[in-house]
This record gives C-alpha cells, structure tokens and sequence, in this order.
C-alpha cells in the first residue's frame, strides 16, 4: 500500500530534550516536506526537500533541523524543544512540488 | 497581502444546497492548484486539483480557476453533512519547492 508514515504518532516531552519524529514514504517520491499546524494559523512549511541532499527552508524553520540522506526517508529533528514547538505535524511526500502532497497521519507533540 | 487567502468561515449550509469555497493567491507564476479536505485531527486529503483556466468537474465537485484574477474555487454540489470539513487550497510552486497553504475554509453541512 503507498503511504507515508510517521513515528511517534503521539509524544509528550520536557523543554530542551532533544527528539526525532520520522517519517518515510514509500512512493519513490523525490519531494518532501514538513508541516505543522495549529489552531488559527493553517499548515504551514517548516522545510522540504526536492532530492536527496537537498534540503531548503520553509517558513517556519527556526528550531526545527531535517536531513534527507536517502530517498524515502525525512526526519524531523527538534534539538532542543520548547513549549511553542507544541503543535500537529504532519509529513508529505509527492512526485513534485507542483504535484498531489500525500500526507502522513500526523504526529501530536506537547512540549512541556 | 496573505500569499494564499481564503476566508476561514465556518461557512454553514443546509444539506443539498450548493456550497462555494475561494481562494486567492499571489504568487503569478503558480500552474497547479490543489484543493485539500482535512476532517478534524486526520490528515489532509486531496479532492480537486486544477491546471487550465476555467472549469474542471468531477462527481458533486467542481474546481474553477481564473488565472489572470489569481483566483480559484471549488464548489460542493447537493452538499452532505459528510462533507462538514475544512478545505485548504494550495497552489503548487512556481519555481522554489515551497508550498504555502490557505487557512482553510470551515464548511459546516447542516440536516
């Protein structure tokens, strides 16, 4: 089945200890993203990649690290969380940016 | 300006009725338009995407997009409480990879 997961689905942690939420595709998809949304803002892009290697900012990077050292692969890396990292995230890959996002199913972080 | 803009609503209709979602964008050199509809607490989902100017259906859907107003929309035929989500549009990137999203539209679909 072609899908993108995500792991932890849920996660409780303490401000300043450092986490990682992967995600993977299955697809051979060469674009992929991360989003975050909360109440009252929208999804909104933390950092995508159009290839391995390659990885760019969104718009709202800051406190947020990715890599992307194989294809179907694309962590999350919160090095040093804070409260207002409390939010849904959501992965996806596509075929393009100018293609169909398939999404993940999201992963709920609270950053105590 | 908002670079994608819809209005966040909640927009309310009553079941069968026809329902009508906008979007506004500013980036010109957008080709590909999505539209996504995202229940509560599960992931976006997509339901429409368009590239020509003018219309494109497909079943109760229909996506329209204007170009030269940077404009698109996507309305809901015989509307059905199961259609009670919020819908997010999404032009494709023109040039850089990054994608912005609208707010998404809250349609609620009453009985």
């Amino acid at each position: 089945e072609a899908q993108v997961t995500q792991n932890p689905r849920y996660l409780i942690t303490v401000t300043g200890k450092k986490l990682t939420v992967t995600c993977s595709q299955n697809m051979n998809h060469e674009y992929m993203s991360w989003y975050r949304q909360d109440p009252g803002l929208g999804l909104r892009q933390i950092y995508y990649s159009m290839n391995v290697e390659v990885t760019d900012k969104g718009d709202v990077p800051e406190g947020y690290k990715v890599s992307r050292k194989e294809k179907r692969n694309f962590p999350l890396i919160l090095e040093s969380p804070s409260p207002n990292q409390t939010s849904l995230y959501f992965c996806a890959s596509s075929l393009s940016a100018n293609n169909e996002q398939f999404f993940g199913p999201g992963t709920r972080l609270t950053v105590l | 300006q908002k670079e994608v803009e819809q209005n966040s609503g909640p927009l309310s209709v009553p079941e069968g009725a026809i329902a009508s979602l906008n979007c506004t964008y500013s980036d010109r050199g957008s080709q590909s338009f999505f539209w996504y509809r995202q229940y509560s607490g599960k992931s976006p989902e997509l339901i429409m995407f368009i590239y020509s100017n003018g219309d494109k259906e497909d079943g109760r859907f229909t996506a329209q997009l204007n170009k030269a107003s940077q404009y698109v929309s996507l309305l809901i035929r015989d509307s059905q409480p199961s259609d009670s989500a919020t819908y997010l549009c999404a032009p494709g990137s023109s040039n850089t990879g990054k994608l912005i999203f609208g707010q998404g539209t809250t349609l609620q679909v009453k009985p």
